[in-house]
């Protein structure tokens, strides 16, 4: 099947500093990619949705000049966490669907983001 | 997104059949059923879905009634390693189409 790699798998970074999450589709292009955000014991929550060649689509209550999204080409989107907080401690985690064919989304292995 | 109702959690014998129910008593007739799991800090797994006949898979079965209100998600010979979060979620498909998890249901295998 078709895969989704998304690097770090995880992070520990200071407070105040930047965080960048990688997000590759390997066989297949994506025009779109989402992100998600997981708390422990929580369902997946959608954070924003990356369209390629323009401006992420966020949802309510996501702070877009926090969570920087890029999506430069069709099987490559970056998810940049800036001026990290230890409240933004999560799971991350990316996902998507082939330009193409199957109607279903592949899911990147997640990245455990821990801000001291 | 079509809202689904699942039980919190259930628990199954090792080798025994897994029914996981779903209700999608709003789901519209453009939209399909899909089935993920999530294994504890993994990214969640495609399992199957289904728009109005049963489906099956290597992974699992998939029976939608005639009304599409509910479906029930079947893994035939549950291992321990199937002991997951089973989300239901109704979608219509396609590349831009996001889903909406909801809290879905824990399935303890038991040795």
């Amino acid at each position: 099947g078709a895969v989704v790699s998304q690097h770090p798998s995880w992070v520990i970074c200071k407070s105040g500093t930047s965080v960048k999450i990688e997000c590759r589709s390997l066989d297949f292009q994506a025009t779109t990619m989402f992100w998600y955000r997981q708390f422990p014991k929580q369902s997946l929550m959608l954070m924003a949705t990356s369209n390629e060649g323009s401006k992420a689509t966020y949802e309510q209550g996501v702070e877009k000049d926090k969570f920087l999204i890029n999506h430069a080409s069709l099987t490559l989107s970056t998810l940049t966490v800036t001026s990290a907080h230890p409240e933004d401690s999560s799971f991350y985690i990316c996902s998507a669907s082939p330009r193409t064919g199957v109607k279903k989304l592949f899911f990147g292995s997640g990245t455990q983001l821990s801000v001291l | 997104d079509a809202k689904t109702t699942q039980p919190t959690s259930m628990d199954c014998a090792e080798g025994r059949a897994a029914n996981l129910p779903c209700n999608h008593s709003t789901i519209s007739g453009n939209e399909y059923v899909y089935w993920y799991r999530q294994i504890h800090s993994q990214g969640p797994q495609y399992i199957i879905h289904g728009l109005k006949n049963n489906e099956t898979n290597e992974m699992a079965s998939l029976i939608i009634t005639e009304d599409r209100k509910s479906s029930t998600l079947i893994l035939p010979h549950a291992t321990l390693r199937d002991t997951a979060v089973y989300y239901c979620i109704g979608g219509s498909g396609g590349s831009n189409y996001k889903l909406t998890f909801g809290k879905g249901t824990l399935l303890t295998v038991n040795p």
